[in-house]
């Protein structure tokens, strides 16, 4: 079975610094993988996605993540956290013939001025 | 091009009662996820649906929850004889093609409450 592992349920970030958010996956075949955002009250949108192109992935607001098949990981990175990066981000993942969408527990991301 | 719309927002319930939960996609849209947030949980798959056909319903709990995608009208989530661990956020997600290619737009979601 599929699974996706998001390290560390809640991350705190001072404003301006790096923001790293930890996300691997369990799969027999290179899958297809998401991060997506979710605001208070809101639903979620999608930051980024790799579906085997290149493994460096760049997304909205300034987001990117590396897809690393020999560490099974698939990590977002933003280089400099904003008061508005305050939110839960999902990994998640979609196997190849499927269209269902596995998440991750998801990361709160609490950023301090 | 409007987003996804799920009404309503916010649903009070009382046991044993039913919860109607409905999701318009995005227009052009043909193919509709429902997934279920429960407190302090992940988001879990529910039900994948094309226009009147259920194609994947793995997720759905096997009694008391159903799902409809009519030829015409919204995507319906139906909860029968609710009880108070059906109380989460129900988000509908819908994408314009099949397959891993095709991204999935989310609405704001239903949060349900059971009392």
């Amino acid at each position: 079975a599929q699974s996706v592992t998001q390290l560390g349920s809640h991350v705190s970030v001072s404003e301006g610094a790096l923001v790293l958010l930890r996300c691997n996956y369990s799969s027999s075949v290179p899958p297809y993988l998401f991060w997506y955002v979710q605001y208070p009250n809101q639903g979620l949108q999608l930051l980024l996605k790799y579906t085997s192109a290149a493994t460096l992935v760049k997304g909205i607001n300034g987001f990117e993540a590396e897809f690393k098949k020999s560490e099974t990981s698939f990590h977002l990175t933003k280089p400099s956290a904003h008061m508005s990066d305050a939110a839960e981000y999902f990994c998640a993942v979609i196997k190849a013939a499927g269209n269902k969408l596995t998440f991750g527990g998801g990361t709160r991301v609490l950023v301090k001025p | 091009n409007a987003g996804v719309m799920q009404n309503p927002r916010h649903l009070v319930r009382r046991r044993g009662q039913e919860a109607r939960l409905r999701c318009s996609p995005m227009k052009g849209h043909s193919h509709v996820y429902w997934y279920r947030q429960l407190p302090e949980e992940g988001l879990k798959f529910m039900v994948y649906l094309q226009k009147e056909n259920i194609i994947d319903e793995s997720g759905m709990p096997k009694e008391r929850f159903s799902a409809e995608f009519p030829k015409e009208g919204p995507s319906i989530l139906r909860i029968q004889q609710v009880v108070r661990g059906d109380s989460a956020a129900y988000f509908c997600a819908s994408s314009p093609l099949e397959g891993v290619a095709a991204e999935q737009y989310f609405g704001p979601g239903t949060r349900l409450t059971v009392t």
